[in-house]
C-alpha cells in the first residue's frame, strides 16, 4: 500500500516570491507521482507527473517538481507565484505495477497555498 | 481533450430520498472510472472503482447498497446515493482512469457535484 504526507497544511506566500510545497510518500513498490491543483468548488487539474526518466519534471503554470527516490519526496516548486496560484494543492501516488489506467490514486492531505499581495 | 463532466453540479435533496449523479467522458471512452468523496477542507477519499460492464469495486468501509454505481457505457458512470441522510452531504468527484486505446497513467477529473441533504 502507498501513503502520502504533505507536510504543510497551509502555506502563505507573498506575490512574486518563490514557493515550495512538500510531499513525501511511502511505498513498497515503485510509484508514479502526481501533483494536482484544486480551485474552490472545482475538480482537480493535473499540474505535472513523474512516471520515469528525468527526476526534474516541469508542469503547467510554471510549476516544477523533483523526484528524490532516496528521500521518497516529490516537492513542488515555483520560482515566482501569482495571486491566481491561490488554491489547494494535492500530491498523489499510484503503484506503477498496477494495470495501466486502472491504478488507484492515493492523495495527500492537501496544502492550501495563499498568495498575498 | 480528455474532458470529464458531472451533472448536476449542485443538488439539494431531502433526507430519505435518493439522488443520482452522472459522470460523462465527453471526448473519449473510459474503461475505468473512479468515484471520490471530499469533505470540506479535506482530501479526496476513494469510494469505488467502476469498470464498464462489470460491478464496481468498493473501498473498505463504503456501503455498496447505499452508494450504487453503474458504469453502463464507455462514456457514462452514475453514482446513486440511496436514502440520503445529512451525513452524506459532501462533494463528490469522479475521474476517468483508463482511456480505450490510449496509454495513460493519469486520471482526468470531473468538476464535482455538491450534495446537500436537508
Amino acid at each position: 500500500a502507498q501513503s502520502v504526507t504533505q507536510l504543510d497544511s497551509q502555506v502563505p506566500v507573498f506575490e512574486e516570491a518563490p514557493v515550495e510545497l512538500r510531499c513525501n510518500y511511502s511505498s513498497s513498490v515503485s510509484v508514479y507521482l502526481f501533483w494536482y491543483v484544486q480551485y474552490p468548488n472545482q475538480g482537480l487539474q493535473l499540474l505535472l507527473k513523474y512516471l520515469s526518466g528525468s527526476t526534474l519534471v516541469k508542469g503547467i503554470n510554471g510549476f516544477e517538481a523533483e523526484f528524490n527516490k532516496s528521500q521518497t519526496s516529490f516537492h513542488l516548486r515555483k520560482p515566482s507565484v501569482h495571486i491566481s496560484d491561490t488554491a489547494e494543492y494535492f500530491c498523489a501516488v499510484s503503484a506503477s505495477n498496477s494495470i495501466q489506467g486502472a491504478q488507484k490514486l492515493v492523495f495527500g492531505q492537501g496544502t492550501r497555498l495563499t498568495i498575498n499581495p | 481533450g480528455a474532458v470529464v463532466s458531472q451533472h448536476p453540479s449542485w443538488v439539494i435533496c431531502k433526507s430519505g430520498t435518493s439522488v443520482k449523479i452522472e459522470c460523462r467522458s465527453l471526448d473519449f471512452q473510459a474503461t475505468t472510472m473512479f468515484w471520490y468523496r471530499q469533505f470540506p477542507k479535506q482530501s479526496l477519499m476513494l469510494m469505488a472503482t467502476s469498470n464498464e460492464g462489470s460491478k464496481a469495486t468498493y473501498e473498505q468501509g463504503v456501503e455498496k447498497d447505499k452508494f450504487l454505481i453503474n458504469h453502463a457505457s464507455l462514456t457514462l458512470s452514475t453514482l446513486t446515493v440511496t436514502s440520503a441522510h445529512p451525513e452524506d452531504s459532501s462533494f463528490y468527484i469522479c475521474s476517468a482512469g483508463a482511456i480505450a486505446g490510449v496509454v495513460s497513467y493519469e486520471q482526468y477529473f470531473g468538476p464535482g457535484t455538491r450534495l446537500t441533504v436537508t
